[in-house]
């Protein structure tokens, strides 16, 4: 049983396009972590969301959380080829210090 | 630079080698961590260590797998009598504190491939 489950799983639209892909969860985070990760490389860390409700942008990237800590989203504004990767959401249990991770939406921005 | 490097990036052996991974973290760093990735997954927990302890060991890490941070600073994943199985990328990553939220810098990782 997936603890993170990420929608959708894979994603190919047009440049200029705005898209939004999701992270759910029926179990309540002390924070979510959205990392990108390219072919061959490790995860990159995007953002880190801790409070419910909160609302964090990085330029074309506006990242949420949701008011019961379960889920969150990414939206991106204007996709560009550049941010073609897989984007993975990354939670941390109360009382653990460890995160884990979602299976990822592959995102493919066509020119 | 200064972020986490992994050796050697590829490694390919024969069934029953066995195979030892080095990761260097970011030398303030004193969270460790491996996980292992497969095609279109995402990165499963195996272990971590806050300086040279060994706090956690996922229930994926059979007893062929050990991981060793002996001075608190570089860490080694040895996997014995490699299967097919462990055909994966193994990632490191360091935390430079307990709170997962201060995020982690992830190594290129080190892709096995066991014929």
């Amino acid at each position: 049983t997936q603890l993170l489950e990420q929608s959708p799983q894979f994603l190919s639209i047009q440049e200029g396009e705005n898209l939004t892909v999701y992270c759910n969860s029926s179990s309540v985070f002390s924070s979510l972590q959205w990392y990108r990760q390219e072919p061959g490389e490790g995860p990159v860390l995007l953002v880190t969301v801790v409070t419910g409700g909160e609302v964090k942008k990085l330029k074309r990237l506006t990242f949420q959380f949701g008011d019961a800590r379960k889920d969150s989203s990414l939206h991106i504004t204007a996709a560009q080829p550049g941010d073609t990767g897989l984007y993975l959401c990354a939670g941390a249990l109360y009382r653990d210090d460890k995160i884990i991770f979602g299976k990822g939406t592959r995102l493919h921005i066509l020119p | 630079d200064t972020g986490v490097s992994q050796d050697p990036r590829h490694k390919i052996t024969k069934r029953g080698q066995n195979v030892t991974f080095r990761c260097d973290p970011i030398s303030e760093h004193n969270r460790l961590y491996w996980y292992r990735q497969t095609l279109g997954q995402g990165p499963e927990f195996l272990t971590y260590f806050q300086n040279e302890a060994q706090l956690e060991k996922s229930r994926l890490l059979s007893d062929r797998f050990s991981a060793e941070r002996p001075k608190g600073s570089f860490s080694t994943l040895e996997i014995q009598r490699t299967e097919q199985g462990d055909s994966a990328m193994y990632l490191c990553a360091s935390s430079p504190g307990s709170k997962a939220e201060s995020g982690y810098t992830f190594g290129s990782g080190t892709r096995l491939t066991v014929v």
